[in-house]
């Protein structure tokens, strides 16, 4: 098992540039999501998905677009970027049920100039 | 709202010393878990421990305690006998209902 993956692990945007953050997990888990981490303020949700076809918002969804198109693949868009974007991204999943703990991806280092 | 409040954004101690790393959480659910998470400094993120609200019982794991107190909405992390090898960014979590809050972590540096 691979776990959960992300492309790519590093990447500099300039400000108004779109971009896909491609994430994709290999254990069948119908819960995934997305979160940023800033210094001194944690991991902070963007996007969450309890299963293929279905996404709701987190706690700073504006600027980002997600879709589930697949149980595997969890994409998360940046429509424009801008230098506040610049962010440690991280891609987690979950078994169903709140009770499990999410495994997390390796993380995503953007930079927005 | 969920709300987790870690306190203390940086703690320094000498190898073999205990230390606590403090967590109070807000929640108006009676149903909600908790969780503490590790962030070595090669950045991955590691799951420690999980809690629900029903369960109080304290847990022991090696050298790691937790402690999780309902009256005072706590969930706070023990280490014993500190390593050097325990450095790193630790975070506490709560879930209720799809979307996990996290702390502000705290940053744990042990010198030999």
């Amino acid at each position: 098992n691979a776990g959960v993956t992300q492309t790519p692990k590093f990447q500099v945007l300039k400000t108004g540039q779109s971009m896909t953050l491609q994430c994709a997990q290999d254990m069948n888990h119908e819960y995934m999501s997305w979160y940023r981490q800033d210094p001194g303020m944690g991991l902070r949700l963007i996007h969450y998905s309890v299963g293929a076809g279905i996404t709701d918002q987190g706690e700073v969804p504006n600027g980002y677009n997600v879709s589930r198109s697949t149980t595997e693949d969890f994409p998360l868009r940046l429509l424009s970027a801008a230098p506040s974007q610049t962010s440690v991204y991280f891609c987690a999943s979950r078994a169903s049920g709140h009770y499990y703990e999410q495994y997390f991806g390796p993380g995503t280092r953007l930079t927005v100039t | 709202a969920q709300k987790v409040t870690q306190a203390q954004t940086e703690i320094s101690v000498v190898e073999k010393e205990d230390v606590t790393l403090d967590c109070v959480y807000e929640t108006r659910d009676t149903t909600y878990y908790l969780f503490w998470y590790k962030q070595p400094p090669s950045g991955e993120l590691v799951f420690l421990i999980r809690r629900n609200s029903f369960d109080e019982q304290n847990e022991i794991s090696g050298r790691y305690s937790w402690n999780f107190q309902k009256s005072t909405s706590s969930f706070n992390f023990t280490i014993t006998a500190s390593q050097v090898v325990d450095s790193a960014v630790y975070f506490c979590a709560q879930d209720a209902g799809n979307m996990l809050t996290f702390g502000g972590g705290t940053r744990l540096m042990v010198k030999p």
